[in-house]
């Protein structure tokens, strides 16, 4: 069965870096897109960076553009989400998310979603 | 930050019918992009409902139902049960430089 375990979650201070990764299982991952969406505590979910199966394509929310960097690595069936330069408002439950081809700007919803890694971002 | 206008929260007696609503514009639903729904229960991941506006999963029950018209979408839950108790997010698709993938304000559903 579909499985996305994700880590590297922690608090962090302003201004600083954290990478989490996410690890695949039960699906061909080289062949889909994959996302990263999170939740700040308590409220809803967003959308935050998407990339293409092959990694050639990466689109990210304007919230984040500039500062996170979406990647994978198709030989470790392993997705990750570089976050530099940390604000307080990216704190949040990071959930990857697969999506259901490899097509990366297309309408489609995610059918598998992980468990989450909370990123606190507090001096 | 929303682009997606649900109800804050909709409750219902057990076996009762309740509907969640989902409004968004010309430059997502509006612009025949799908609609999907989310049930996330307290404490755990968002778990695809619905997709395609009205499409159930291996494994939904039937009393979850979808439809979309125009600029809105509904999520129906027939026959309420306590566990349906949780939160309910609607999802499509944006063509405004705003993002590609967005997501409803969320809804909780109380089963009193």
């Amino acid at each position: 069965q579909v499985q996305l375990v994700e880590s590297g979650g922690g608090v962090v201070q302003p201004g600083r870096s954290l990478r989490l990764s996410c690890a695949a299982s039960g699906f061909t991952f080289s062949t889909y897109a994959m996302h990263w969406v999170r939740q700040a505590p308590g409220k809803g979910l967003e959308w935050v960076a998407v990339i293409s199966h092959d990694g050639s394509k990466k689109y990210y929310a304007d919230s984040v553009k500039g500062r996170f960097t979406i990647s994978r690595d198709n030989s470790k069936n392993t997705l990750y989400l570089q976050m530099n330069s940390l604000r307080a408002e990216d704190t949040a439950v990071y959930y990857c998310a697969k999506g259901i081809t490899m097509i990366v700007a297309s309408p489609y919803y995610f059918d598998y979603w992980g468990q989450g890694t909370l990123v606190t971002v507090s001096s | 930050q929303s682009v997606l206008t649900q109800p804050p929260s909709v409750s219902g007696a057990p076996g009762q019918r309740v509907t969640i609503s989902c409004t968004g514009s010309s430059s997502n639903i509006g612009a025949t992009y799908d609609v999907h729904w989310y049930q996330q229960l307290p404490g755990t991941a968002p778990k695809l409902l619905i997709y395609g506006n009205s499409n159930r999963p291996s494994g939904v029950p039937a009393r979850f139902s979808g439809s979309k018209s125009g600029t809105s979408a509904s999520l129906a839950i027939t026959g309420l049960q306590a566990e349906d108790e949780a939160d309910y997010y609607c999802q499509s698709y944006d063509i405004s430089l705003s993002g590609f993938y967005v997501f409803g304000t969320g809804t909780k559903v109380t089963v009193l």
